[in-house]
Formats: structure tokens, sequence, C-alpha cells
């Protein structure tokens, strides 16, 4: 039962570097998203995938870049990483959007430093 | 602009007593209502969903209570244990929104 799969758990970057953070799903669900979780901080949403074939920006979008690659896969890229960019990811999916009762399924996420 | 807040903090009680979490919301208009547990170190994993006609809802020693005239909800925990120790996330859904409003959480410790 993998449910959500995160890659790397770990990662260490310098500013500039870029990256690219991996998550899949093998839940056949249609939705996936990428948060972002800071101390003291609510999970944030960096960008979702309502369904295969569609992204939108969430609440904190910039810096960042996503693909669907396929309906188990969502990807997230961080083209010139910065400093404020350290945290914690996480990866979720969900049968369908918010407004549907159906929870959504966390990864146990990927912790990235940015020296 | 859509809000979840939750209190305390923080919370430490003895293993065995009970303990309840308070959420209020100002998401609107509402759709449903959800708590999450996050173990240290691990993703959130979800506990219950509410919709607005539901009141009351129970995953094994956790209960989770809704008024959404006064938009509260509480989590409350039975005969508590070690393993409890974890934060707790309020989540709350807007109607004809794909995206959900998140909590900063409860850090509870159990102690032995």
């Amino acid at each position: 039962n993998a449910g959500v799969t995160q890659t790397p758990k770990f990662q260490v970057l310098k500013t500039g570097q870029s990256m690219t953070l991996q998550c899949a799903q093998d839940m056949n669900h249609n939705s996936m998203y990428w948060y972002r979780q800071d101390p003291g901080m609510g999970l944030r949403l960096i960008y979702y995938s309502a369904s295969e074939g569609t992204t939108d920006k969430g609440e904190v979008p910039n810096g960042y870049n996503v693909s669907r690659l396929n309906k188990r896969e969502f990807s997230l890229r961080l083209e010139s990483a910065a400093p404020s960019q350290t945290s914690v990811y996480f990866c979720a999916s969900s049968v369908g959007g918010g407004t549907a009762n159906q929870p959504q399924h966390f990864g146990d996420g990927t912790r990235l430093s940015i020296l | 602009k859509n809000q979840v807040e939750q209190s305390p903090q923080s919370l430490i009680i003895l293993e065995g007593k009970n303990c309840t979490l308070q959420c209020n919301y100002t998401v609107s208009p509402f759709s449903n209502l959800r708590w999450y547990k996050q173990d240290t170190g691990r993703g959130p994993v979800s506990l219950t969903i509410m919709t607005f006609s539901e009141n009351t809802k129970s995953n094994g020693r956790y209960t989770a209570t809704l008024d959404a005239d006064t938009k509260q909800s509480s989590l409350h925990i039975t005969a508590s244990q070690l393993s409890d120790s974890a934060s707790y996330i309020c989540v709350v859904s807007a109607a004809g929104y794909s995206t959900l409003t998140f909590g900063k959480g409860t850090m509870l410790l159990v102690s032995p």
C-alpha cells in the first residue's frame, strides 16, 4: 500500500541551483497537490492539478513550476532555488477537489534546505 | 479572506486523560471541515470529514463536532495514548473551490 510516494526525502541545495521534486500516487486519484509547510504556519498550497492535463496556481506559486506528467505523477520544479524556499514540501492526492467529501492523502514530505 | 484558527497552540496531558481541541473558521461558503493528525516527520493523515448537515463524527477514540451556525468545530480525544502525541490540523473547504484552508495546528503531547 504505497499511497503517495515522494522523492527525494531530503535535499540540500545551493542558492541558484535547480531541482525537481517527484510525486507519484497509486490510488487512481484525479487531483494532485503540492504544499509547503513552514514552522508556525499552516500548509500552504503551491500548485494543484484538478485532473490530468490541468494545473492551477495556489496561494504561493512564485518561484515554482509543475508538470502533471500523467494521472499518477505530479512534479514540482524549483528553477533557481532561494533560501526562502527552505521548507518541507508535501504532495497530496484526492479523488476529487476540495468540495468532494473525500480526504486528501499525503506523502511523507521532502525536506529541502537551500544554503 | 478565508481563515482557520486553532486553539490551543500546544497542549500537554497525562496518558489516559481526555482533551478537546478547538477550531474556528471564517471560510465561506462552507462545504466541509476536516481534521488531520500529523505525526512528527510524517504527512498529515485524515481523521474525519464533516459536511454542513453533520454535527458529529467519530473515528475510534476521536470525536469531531461541528456547529456550522457559529462556525466552530472541536476534536475530542478520549483516553489518550502516547501515540496520540502529534499535531492536529483543522482544514476547511469552501464550496465551489478545489482547494482547502488549513489551520496552523495544535501540538499535543501525551505524557506518561
